[in-house]
């Protein structure tokens, strides 16, 4: 079976301008989960989307934004980047199940860097 | 705000040495707690989960932990580790519709 999958894997981009990073969950998963990984830390939440609404949201700016489709692919868009943005972003996809009794499975991620 | 301690960053042991990396979180809440691996060139794979129920819980290639709730803590265990341990670890926390990871801990076993 094929596990979550992203694209692209890495990334080079100048300051101000924007990215799309794409996502495509286990098939049967429902939601899915963007995170945001510094070198040296841990991943940051980001949003989660399920069934293509936004569930959750982590405490970034509005240059980050995301959307979810009907076959419940998955899109990253970041504006106005920066130097600080440049990181690792994972992507986790969930068979959500009611009570969010739900476990993440994640991608391999995409590696940005701003230069 | 919500979040997750990982107290020990780097950690190197031998080969057959016992294993207990601690986690904290500060959430009074329900919490979904989760440890995640990340071998060397791989992605992140789940190590163990707790929902609810037997604080104990069991998880791949022989890892465990315990849930401890009085001390906020979801500390992971192994008896004895193999050099193929050699990864990061990280302790996550799920409080709703928000998850929280720790910043990890490296581990290094020398054959």
């Amino acid at each position: 079976d094929a596990g979550v999958t992203q694209s692209p894997t890495h990334l080079i981009k100048t300051r101000g301008q924007q990215v799309t990073l794409r996502c495509s969950p286990i098939s049967g998963h429902k939601s899915v989960s963007w995170y945001q990984q510094v070198l040296g830390q841990g991943p940051q939440f980001i949003f989660q989307y399920y069934e293509k609404e936004e569930r959750g949201r982590g405490n970034f700016p509005d240059r980050f934004s995301a959307r979810q489709f009907p076959n419940y692919s998955s899109e990253l868009n970041v504006n106005a980047l920066l130097l600080g943005d440049s990181a690792l972003y994972l992507c986790a996809s969930s068979f959500y199940l009611s009570g969010g009794t739900e476990t993440q499975y994640f991608g391999p991620g995409t590696r940005l860097l701003v230069l | 705000a919500q979040s997750v301690s990982q107290h020990n960053h780097h950690v190197i042991l031998s080969e057959a040495a016992s294993l207990e990396l601690g986690c904290n979180y500060s959430y009074g809440g329900t919490v979904n707690l989760f440890w995640y691996v990340q071998y060397p060139g791989q992605h992140l794979q789940l190590l163990l989960k707790y929902f609810s129920g037997d604080p104990l819980v069991k998880g791949i290639k022989g890892f465990e932990a315990e849930f401890i709730k009085s001390k906020f803590s979801f500390n992971l265990r192994k008896p004895s580790v193999q050099w193929s341990d050699t990864a990061e670890y990280f302790c996550a926390i799920q409080t709703g519709n928000q998850f929280y990871f720790g910043t990890g801990t490296s581990l290094t076993v020398i054959p």
